[in-house]
């Protein structure tokens, strides 16, 4: 029984690239969420997503961010034209359950680091 | 928009002694709480959780949250501190009437236990 997963764990990229980050919910959750977590401050929510569908992507920080997910399973976070202030830990969390009110399973995180 | 403040971003107790986490929420309607704890080099978990059922909600290791509306307060409780209690914590909300899927987190409170 895996849990979620994410990758890669660390990524350090220069100022201006793209960056993909990917995350594999637990097996047959059919929410997923994604969340950045910056040090000294909470999570901030940023994407969630039922089955394929994104219904509220007002938590992505600029239109440089976007996600998408495929097959109701792995989900992809791709920052475009990465900044300094996009170094932070990056969380996925999946949940089975067709409320919101069910517990997030959280992967470990990517932390990313913008030079 | 809900929002939520966790008091004390850093909380020392004794080993033995009474915990308290202090949680208050903004909410326009009656809300999902939530309490997830990050324990040294692991992954978010979730502790407990309120959905409109008792407002007195036991959680894993010891642990309870009691929903007062009056005050809009989910504050963590635990008798008896144990140096395993070591942590993160983190308050979170969401709102039922849009599918509670979209999780606002607090900023964390760090909690040191003294032996």
């Amino acid at each position: 029984g895996a849990g979620v997963s994410q990758s890669p764990s660390n990524k350090v990229t220069e100022k201006g690239k793209d960056v993909e980050l990917r995350c594999d919910p637990i097996s047959g959750h059919t929410a997923l969420y994604w969340y950045r977590q910056s040090l000294g401050q909470g999570l901030e929510f940023l994407i969630y997503f039922q089955g394929n569908s994104a219904p509220d992507k007002s938590g992505l920080p600029s239109d440089r961010f976007s996600a998408e997910r495929t097959g109701g399973s792995v989900s992809t976070l791709t920052i475009q034209r990465t900044q300094q202030e996009d170094s932070a830990v990056y969380l996925c969390a999946s949940s089975f359950t067709s409320g919101g009110a069910g517990e997030q399973f959280f992967g470990p995180g990517t932390r990313l680091t913008v030079l | 928009a809900q929002s939520v403040t966790q008091l004390g971003s850093h909380v020392s107790v004794s080993e033995g002694a009474l915990v308290l986490l202090r949680c208050n929420y903004s909410s326009s309607v009656p809300p999902y709480l939530f309490w997830y704890v990050q324990y040294p080099n692991q992954g978010l978990q979730l502790l407990l959780k309120y959905t409109s059922a008792a407002t007195l909600v036991k959680g894993i290791n010891g642990f309870e949250a009691e929903f007062k509306k009056s005050e809009t307060s989910f504050h963590l409780t635990k008798p008896s501190a144990h140096m395993s209690d070591a942590a993160e914590y983190f308050c979170a909300v969401s709102d039922p009437n849009t599918g509670g899927f979209k999780t606002i987190f607090g900023a964390g409170t760090r909690l040191f236990v003294k032996a």
